[in-house]
């Protein structure tokens, strides 16, 4: 009954790496998006996206890209990871248009940095 | 500025009822969403309130006032699955997004 796969549940990278995160959800949601949660923090915003090809920058883009070339496929790339980077990743998915457009979450990625 | 504020942390006990306030400072408002996040798992929705007044679904009800930029999570009967974090976040009406409170560590005790 998984609804939004994140593909690895822990990850341990060195600095410069590059790391790729891929999220796949089976509900046929339009918008896609990439949070990071870390300890005392509220979940932040790196990417989103709307469509498929499409991507807008979120609260904090800076050091992450992301690719959206199918509409179940939502990727987050670290070109070069530092250890600042260090977090748990969430990818969630929602439908589009009016209402609650509830936010349905993988279930993390646990990413070390060293 | 952008603020969600919720405790930090807080210990019930078993069958008891516990209330999780929130309170925000945004420069639109578009919806209020209750999450929650057991250890090591993702969010789950709880509860959405656009209106003020209250929601209630089992044994979780939501409270909301725009007014006074607050809303409270009211847990009743409590049991031991329910320790986990409380997550509140409040949709921007001018983007559409969604700003996070930090989270509440509920702790249940038997």
């Amino acid at each position: 009954d998984v609804k939004v796969t994140q593909s690895s549940r822990y990850l341990v990278k060195r600095t410069g790496e590059k790391v790729f995160l891929e999220c796949v959800q089976d509900m046929d949601h339009e918008n896609m998006f990439w949070y990071r949660q870390d300890p005392g923090l509220g979940l932040r915003l790196i990417y989103f996206s709307y469509d498929v090809k499409m991507k807008e920058k979120g609260d904090i883009p800076e050091g992450y890209s992301v690719s959206r070339e199918k509409k179940e496929r939502f990727s987050l790339i670290l070109e070069s990871a530092s250890t600042n980077q260090t977090s748990m990743y969430l990818c969630a998915s929602s439908f589009q248009g009016n209402g609650a457009n509830v936010l349905t979450f993988g279930a993390g990625s646990r990413l070390t940095v060293l | 500025g952008q603020n969600i504020d919720q405790p930090t942390e807080m210990t019930a006990t078993e069958g008891a009822i516990v209330q999780i306030n929130c309170t925000y400072q945004t420069s639109g408002f578009n919806g209020l969403f209750w999450y929650q996040q057991h250890a090591g798992e993702a969010p789950t929705f709880l509860s959405y309130n656009v209106l003020d007044g209250l929601e209630e679904k089992g044994r979780f009800s939501s409270f909301l006032s725009r007014s006074k930029g607050y809303s409270y999570l009211l847990l009743k009967e409590l049991q031991m699955k329910d320790s986990a974090s409380y997550l509140c976040a409040v949709r921007d009406e001018s983007n559409y997004q969604l700003i996070w409170g930090a989270g509440t560590k509920l702790i249940i005790k038997p």
